[in-house]
């Protein structure tokens, strides 16, 4: 099936790991975006991509930096990683002017 | 950024009865969309209706339709007959034409109670 892909979709780090998320997509869209949610706050864009080769900084970018080497592809990283930083984070796509395909999200813990 | 407010954090209805839940957003453009999500406790993240503001009429998804106030700035979705699959977080959410990133901004989200 066509869609966004995560993962992965639970991770628990101590304070000061590093990690990556990966987003994958099989729509051939040129936006990604990298969004957390913490309730009560809805969905904070993090990074975002509007094509290969390019990122942009979001709402919320500090502590997170992004690449998109491949069209397809929208990773996350965190290089050292904080309690605040606990959060659900969804990867999405679109093509210009459509509306998002959300992956299914990522819970990470950081203790 | 655009502000999209959400007032009601939390809203119940009976199964079968019909409820409104309200969004409200702050632009100064003319051109844009605005959208509601549902989120279901499996996480996912569904489209559940669409509204280009350029159109008066406003968009109907079966059960589901929206008040559309463009002078107000007011964006309600309601749920009719509702049912017990319905009960989820609503995220209402705004997008900019002019917008070159293609971003939407989040309210922070109605979570809605279906009571049988």
């Amino acid at each position: 099936n066509a869609g966004v892909t995560q993962t992965p979709k639970f991770r628990v780090l101590k304070t000061g790991q590093s990690m990556t998320l990966l987003c994958a997509q099989d729509m051939n869209h040129e936006y990604m975006y990298w969004y957390r949610q913490d309730p009560g706050m809805g969905l904070r864009l993090i990074h975002y991509s509007v094509g290969e080769g390019t990122t942009a900084k979001g709402e919320v970018p500090d502590g997170y930096n992004v690449s998109r080497l491949k069209k397809q592809n929208f990773l996350l990283g965190l290089e050292s990683a904080a309690p605040s930083q606990t959060s659900v984070y969804f990867c999405a796509s679109s093509a210009w002017g459509g509306g998002y395909t959300f992956g299914s999200g990522t819970r990470l813990t950081v203790v | 950024a655009q502000t999209v407010t959400q007032s009601q954090p939390e809203m119940s209805v009976q199964e079968a009865e019909t409820v409104t839940l309200s969004c409200t957003y702050d632009t100064s453009e003319s051109d844009y969309y605005l959208f509601w999500y549902k989120q279901p406790p499996s996480r996912q993240m569904i489209l559940v209706i669409r509204q280009e503001a350029y159109k008066q009429q406003n968009a109907t998804e079966n059960r589901f339709s929206v008040n559309f106030q463009k002078a107000a700035k007011s964006f309600s979705l309601k749920i009719s007959d509702s049912q017990l699959g319905d009960a989820a977080m609503y995220f209402c959410a705004y997008r900019s034409h002019q917008n070159t990133g293609n971003q939407f901004y989040f309210g922070t989200g109605t979570s809605l109670t279906v009571i049988p």
